[in-house]
């Protein structure tokens, strides 16, 4: 059974403050990697994805990728009030042409609040 | 323009029911998929389409199919609904090599 593992939170953080989310997963094999934020009774929204071991960086939020240690993390510098929602880790076998099936953590509720 | 709609938004019916939920997306993907999130928020992937074709069909009760008359639509069908049934469905799609994206779900209520 391929899981992907969160902590479920809550995490708290005050605003300004930098988040740090984390993820691992059982398969070996992953090629892809993603990060999805969810807003109470919305659809998940794609932050961030990487296929690299390393950083990947886009504004505020930054991607960390150990294959070695089957291990991702997003980082959110400066949290908002506005970034509080559930925010989902994926994980897909596939690289190359198609990203196909994904694998979702159970999500890391985050609080950020003034 | 909304990219990935599902229709409908929420559906609230009786238990042994048939129900259909529909798919469309405009950003020309070549692959669809349907997920099931439960009252825990755990999102699990339920079949996939690329091209009309079904490429993923994981541990599902047979009540349910899948059908893509096109491309760009992806149905789902649910015979004789149980409360187990209860879950929000998510509708996705991603062109070859990119990331998924999601529809707004369908909120389905058994009672």
């Amino acid at each position: 059974q391929k899981e992907v593992e969160q902590n479920s939170g809550p995490l708290s953080v005050p605003e300004g403050a930098i988040a740090s989310l984390n993820c691992t997963y059982s398969d070996r094999g992953s090629q892809s990697f993603f990060w999805y934020r969810q807003y109470s009774g919305k659809s998940p929204e794609l932050i961030m994805f990487i296929y690299s071991n390393g950083d990947k960086e886009d504004g505020r939020f930054t991607a960390q990728l150990n294959k070695a240690s089957q291990y991702v993390s997003l980082l959110i510098r400066d949290s908002q009030p506005s970034d509080s929602a559930t925010y989902l880790c994926a994980v897909s076998e596939s690289g190359g042409t198609s990203y196909g099936k994904l694998t979702f953590g159970q999500g890391t509720i985050l609080t950020v609040h003034p | 323009d909304t990219a990935v709609s599902q229709t409908p938004k929420y559906l609230v019916t009786q238990m042994g029911n048939d129900k259909s939920i529909k798919c469309e997306q405009n950003l020309g993907h070549d692959t669809m998929y349907w997920y099931k999130q439960d009252s825990k928020k755990f999102l699990k992937i339920m079949f996939s389409y690329n091209n009309k074709e079904l490429i993923i069909n994981e541990t599902v009760p047979n009540r349910f199919s899948p059908k893509s008359p096109d491309k760009a639509h992806l149905n789902l069908h649910i015979n004789s609904l149980e409360l187990g049934d209860s879950a929000v469905y998510f509708c996705a799609s991603s062109a070859q090599g990119r990331p998924q994206h999601f529809g707004d779900g369908t909120r389905l209520s058994i009672l």
